[in-house]
């Protein structure tokens, strides 16, 4: 059973500070991982995607991947009210017959950001 | 921007009754999925279809769930006759291309309440 660990929060962090969202996987050929948040009743929005070791950084975020130690995390910089959703990590598995990618999620980490 | 759209945004079904909720992709993507995500629970994999065909499913999507891409645009999820426990989010997804580095898309969700 593959799966992808998170803390559930919540994590609170005032305005302007960086968030610190964190991601364990047991799958250790798992290649491609993302996060995607997730506003209350609504769906996942994908907002950042990571495939090789070490950082990648978009805007106020920055994902960070580890794959020896089967770790996947992202900051947000600058945290605004509106970063304050839940942050859902997902680990991609390629279906090998027949095609298409099957995601595997966490539980997701809830982020206030305080004013 | 190109996107994933649902219909209808939210049903109410009774115990036993069929449901179909129903997916346009975006249009130039070729894989679909269903995902669902009980309240409070993580977003869990239903199915992937490509070229008219289910390529993976999982232990959830029983004999009481099928879908369908009945033409060019649409894409269903029907359950045929309804359980308390079917009552959850259900996210339709497309993707362009399978592989590690695929980005999954999802649309905005259809609330099954069953009743």
């Amino acid at each position: 059973q593959k799966e992808v660990e998170q803390n559930s929060g919540p994590l609170s962090v005032p305005e302007g500070a960086i968030a610190s969202l964190n991601c364990t996987y047991s799958d250790r050929v798992s290649q491609s991982f993302f996060w995607y948040r997730q506003y209350s009743g609504k769906s996942p929005e994908l907002i950042m995607s990571i495939y090789s070791n070490g950082d990648k950084e978009d805007g106020r975020f920055t994902a960070q991947l580890n794959k020896a130690s089967q770790y996947v995390s992202l900051l947000i910089r600058d945290s605004q009210p509106s970063d304050s959703a839940t942050y859902l990590c997902a680990v991609n598995n390629p279906i090998l017959t027949g095609g298409g990618n099957k995601l595997t999620f966490g539980t997701g980490t809830q982020l206030k950001v305080e004013l | 921007e190109p996107e994933v759209t649902q219909t209808p945004s939210h049903q109410v079904t009774q115990m036993g009754q069929e449901v179909i909720l129903r997916c346009v992709p975006i249009s130039n993507h070729l894989y679909f999925y269903w995902y669902r995500q009980i309240l409070g629970q993580k977003v869990e994999f239903l199915v992937s279809f490509y070229n008219n065909e289910i390529s993976e499913k999982s232990e959830i999507f029983d004999d009481q769930f099928s879908v369908e891409r009945p033409d060019g645009s649409n894409f269903t999820l029907k359950i045929r006759s309804t359980k308390l426990e079917d009552s959850a989010m259900y996210f339709c997804a497309s993707s362009l291309s399978q592989g590690d580095w695929t980005e999954a898309f999802f649309g905005q969700g259809t609330r099954l309440t069953v009743v």
